[in-house]
């Protein structure tokens, strides 16, 4: 039963437009939302976040929007660059046992074309 | 640069034949984390320590232990690999176990078994 989903598994966006990468969610004990950033052959690196009490969280080209009622959330880059080219991961966070628990979506793969 | 550092990047292993995948850190965080990430797939969350207490996922096969002697070090072992346990292996950490602290990752091992 996959809790986080990202139903889009690529998207191709021009560069100096918005890229929108969209991810459902189906827990409602979830208390934070995270987007991470993947190059081929590295880790996920943290992008930005948001807790549950929020609807909008911006960070320079970077905005994460929840809807809580839809149990949606997007990323937002504007303008997007050749760089943003990568593997984008939704993230929702719980608590288990002692420590936060990440329940990943299985990622957008964006394309940023010149 | 603190970092997360996983050793080897790329581990073969026969059918049956244990294998360690190490992960070191010189963050100082308290919490460690080993996730599973096959083909195509979400990354999967398989434990994670708190300084030195365990806290194993419930269906976290039993084939796989960890041990973390100290907090730079944490190791992930598998007894007996069959073919199905090849994926690349991701170590995290975060500084405490709430969810407003990001996990950062290192670059994974990837394990195939022959």
């Amino acid at each position: 039963d996959q809790q986080v989903k990202q139903n889009s598994p690529s998207l191709s966006v021009q560069e100096g437009r918005i890229s929108i990468l969209n991810c459902d969610y189906t827990n409602s004990m979830f208390d934070y939302f995270l987007w991470y950033k993947k190059y081929p052959a590295e880790g996920p690196t943290f992008l930005i976040s948001i807790s549950s009490i929020k609807d909008k969280n911006e960070d320079g080209r970077f905005t994460v929007f929840l809807n809580k009622s839809a149990k949606h959330l997007s990323l937002h880059i504007v303008p997007s660059q050749p760089g943003d080219s990568a593997v984008y991961f939704c993230a929702a966070s719980s608590i288990t046992g002692t420590a936060s628990k990440l329940t990943f979506g299985t990622g957008t793969r964006l394309q940023v074309t010149l | 640069d603190a970092m997360v550092i996983q050793n080897p990047r790329y581990q073969v292993t026969q059918f049956g034949k244990p294998v360690t995948l190490s992960c070191s850190q010189t963050l100082n965080h308290n919490v460690m984390y080993w996730y599973q990430q096959k083909s195509s797939q979400a990354p999967k969350l398989l434990f994670h320590y708190y300084d030195k207490d365990f806290n194993n996922e419930a269906d976290t096969p039993d084939n796989f232990q960890s041990r973390r002697p100290n907090t730079s070090f944490c190791f992930l072992d598998i007894r007996s690999p069959g073919l199905g346990d090849a994926a690349m292996y991701l170590c995290a950490t975060s500084s405490s176990g709430t969810s407003n602290q990001p996990q950062h990752f290192g670059d994974g091992t990837r394990l195939s078994i022959l």
